[in-house]
């Protein structure tokens, strides 16, 4: 069974738009890890956050804000007046406490495109 | 952030031949490395688990021979692609782990011609 799942493959939006990102994951250990990284056509990841999951407090980092709902199991990613710099593959990805902290699990991510 | 580096950043072999990626962590030292491949278009799958100084933990469907692992000390991990043959063009990821903190490098684009 996937464990990340982000159900959109590729997203299309005009400059200065709003995008949410969604992410749905499943996990029967109650201690785990969540992240959001950026790869843009270099290939490099970017870090974006780690949310632990005792911790639902919604983030804002400038642009960009997270989500995390435990009750539906999703930690979307919105970012706000998107810019063509936004454009990359961005994924989702989970840490079990339980079975390793150490595995990171990726979703298939998502393709942003930012169209000026 | 910690740092960690991938040389080289691009290599092309011909086939048959074998080819090794070496991850470094500049100003950490990770006892637990990853790496990572990733084919065109798709995520990051991980490969396999190297604790410095022991075996590395393989992935289903990974084959330990064909992708030799070695982990020899703090800061240094390196993944030998053995007998590369076309289908093994990827882009393989390491990472180091500092703490609870997982740190990628760059990447490694191969192409096995």
């Amino acid at each position: 069974a996937q464990k990340v799942t982000q159900a959109q493959t590729e997203i299309s939006v005009v400059e200065k738009e709003d995008v949410t990102l969604d992410c749905v994951y499943e996990t029967r250990d109650t201690t785990y890890y969540l992240f959001w990284y950026k790869q843009p056509p270099s290939g490099e990841l970017v870090f974006l956050i780690r949310r632990n999951s005792f911790d639902e407090q919604n983030e804002i980092s400038g642009r960009y804000s997270w989500n995390f709902q435990k009750s539906t199991s999703s930690f979307n990613f919105t970012i706000t007046a998107s810019q063509v710099v936004d454009s990359a593959v961005y994924f989702c990805a989970l840490s079990e406490a339980e079975t390793s902290y150490d595995k990171v699990i990726f979703g298939p991510g998502t393709s942003l495109s930012v169209i000026p | 952030g910690a740092v960690v580096s991938q040389h080289p950043s691009r290599v092309i072999c011909k086939s048959g031949t074998s080819v090794k990626i070496e991850c470094r962590s500049l100003d950490f030292q990770a006892t637990t490395m990853f790496w990572y491949r990733q084919f065109p278009k798709q995520s990051l799958m991980l490969m396999a688990t190297s604790n410095e100084g022991s075996k590395a933990t393989y992935e289903q469907g990974v084959e330990k021979d064909k992708f030799l692992i070695n982990h020899a000390s703090l800061t240094l991990s390196t993944l030998t692609v053995t007998s590369a043959h076309p289908e093994d063009s990827s882009f393989y990821i390491c990472s180091g782990q500092d703490s609870y903190e997982q740190y990628f490098g760059p990447g490694t684009r191969l192409t096995v011609t």
